[in-house]
């Protein structure tokens, strides 16, 4: 079945810290990985999307790793801001559907 | 501002009755998705609609039904409302036909329905 699987649940940092978010997908075939930025209450924004040849992506302070071997992928936070809290969710495009994770909820705290 | 845009924002009526969502997609883009999103959960999709035609369905009740017009906007109708249907409604749009490509959603702002 095709799943997408992000970890932690939540988490919690300080403002400037760096953190990692995890993504572990069975979705088969594979032809992307996209992050989503999601603030509470508002449409997801694409923070970025990796294609199978493709094992990092930066975009600013994030940086998406993919390696399609293990399927795993992570999100990268560097220095972390207030701004930075919201849901980043993980989806995986498989067989011209996307599969969504139910997302890691992160809280940057001051 | 992603270009698509949603109305209402925000709605509350009663079960049982019916409302209609609104979405304009972007200038150019021929594709309009439809997502669920219940509180604290993740987003579920419902329909895809690609130039006027449905392309692709997830899990949308028989309650609920969906256009897409000539003009590119799209209406999601939801009907004999349940209180398990208040969530947030969100429109994307995207310029290729399907999902199964690298061609990047843009989400609008959502509509926020509450069941009484």
């Amino acid at each position: 079945k095709n799943q997408v699987e992000q970890s932690p649940q939540s988490l919690i940092i300080l403002e400037g810290k760096n953190c990692t978010l995890q993504c572990n997908y069975t979705v088969s075939p594979f032809s992307n990985l996209r992050w989503y930025k999601q603030d509470t209450g508002r449409g997801p924004v694409s923070l970025t999307i990796m294609t199978f040849s493709e094992n990092t992506k930066s975009n600013g302070r994030y940086t998406a790793t993919l390696d399609a071997d293990t399927k795993q992928s992570s999100l990268h936070i560097t220095a972390s801001q207030l701004s930075d809290s919201a849901s980043y969710i993980c989806v995986v495009n498989g067989n011209y559907q996307l599969i969504w994770g139910a997302g890691t909820k992160l809280i940057i705290k001051p | 501002d992603s270009g698509v845009t949603q109305t209402p924002k925000h709605l509350i009526t009663a079960t049982g009755q019916r409302v209609t969502l609104r979405c304009s997609p972007r200038s150019g883009d021929l594709s309009v998705y439809w997502y669920q999103q219940s509180l604290d959960q993740g987003l579920q999709f419902l329909i895809q609609y690609y130039n006027g035609e449905e392309r692709a369905k997830g899990n949308i009740l028989e309650r609920f039904s969906a256009q897409q017009f000539p003009d590119l906007h799209s209406e999601l109708n939801l009907s004999s409302l349940e209180l398990g249907d208040s969530a947030l409604y969100f429109c994307a749009s995207s310029v290729v036909p399907g999902q199964g490509t690298t061609g990047e959603l843009f989400f609008g702002e959502g509509s926020r329905l509450t069941v009484l």
